[in-house]
């Protein structure tokens, strides 16, 4: 069955620090996505990016890079720079027929 | 880009009452889904639908609950007899082909939620 950890239950850092959420999913599909999703205190789902399991690449996208390492099952996020916009919770989800969320890593970032 | 609609943002019942969360998912989009999140906790799979009937269903989408797609442009959950453990944010989904796939870039597509409290 699918499963995604979120091990960092929640996280503080101050403004401008480099904060990097960790992320590790079980599958037994050879296809399948990884999604992550910034949920703000207004409470809807943000997405952030789709990665096929296919594709390997790292991907950067302004301060936000993600690194995937299908050997160690790991799709982690990292924010270069943070910024107190960037305070929420964050999901890491993946799927094969449905989406499956792991428990969300709380972010906060201080002034 | 298209939206998923959701109405209300916000819906207060008193237990034991019937609701029914509203949802216009994407006109292109042949997949439907409800997840629940209750406050503080993970967003959790509720239920899948497609062809007009149930495609897979978690252990909490149980008899109380029902899906409907009445008229072909909403798709509505409703909660019989609401408890108090039924509040919590109400999500809906669609997704143009099954596994998340098609010409999307976010593969599936949330609503805003419904927010549901249960008095």
């Amino acid at each position: 069955a699918q499963k995604v950890t979120q091990a960092q239950t929640e996280i503080s850092v101050v403004e401008k620090e480099d904060v990097t959420l960790d992320c590790v999913y079980e599958t037994r599909d050879t296809t399948y996505y990884l999604f992550w999703y910034k949920q703000p205190p207004s409470g809807e789902l943000v997405f952030l990016i789709r990665r096929n399991s296919f594709d390997e690449q790292n991907e950067i996208s302004g301060r936000y890079s993600w690194n995937f390492q299908k050997s160690t099952s790991s799709f982690n996020f990292t924010i270069t720079a943070s910024q107190v916009v960037d305070s929420a919770v964050y999901f890491c989800a993946t799927n094969t027929d449905k989406l499956i969320f792991g428990t969300g890593t709380r972010l906060q970032v201080f002034p | 880009e298209p939206e998923v609609t959701q109405t209300p943002s916000h819906q207060v019942t008193q237990m034991g009452q019937e609701v029914i969360l509203r949802c216009v998912p994407i006109s292109n989009h042949l997949y439907f889904y409800w997840y629940r999140q209750i406050l503080g906790q993970k967003v959790e799979f509720l239920v899948s639908f497609y062809n007009n009937e149930i495609s897979e269903k978690s252990e909490i989408f149980d008899d109380q609950f029902s899906v409907e797609r009445p008229d072909g442009s909403n798709f509505t959950l409703k909660i019989r007899s609401t408890k108090l453990e039924d509040s919590a944010m109400y999500f809906c989904a669609s997704s143009e082909g099954g596994y998340g796939t098609g010409t999307s870039l976010y593969g599936y597509t949330f609503g805003s939620g419904t927010r549901l409290t249960v008095v």
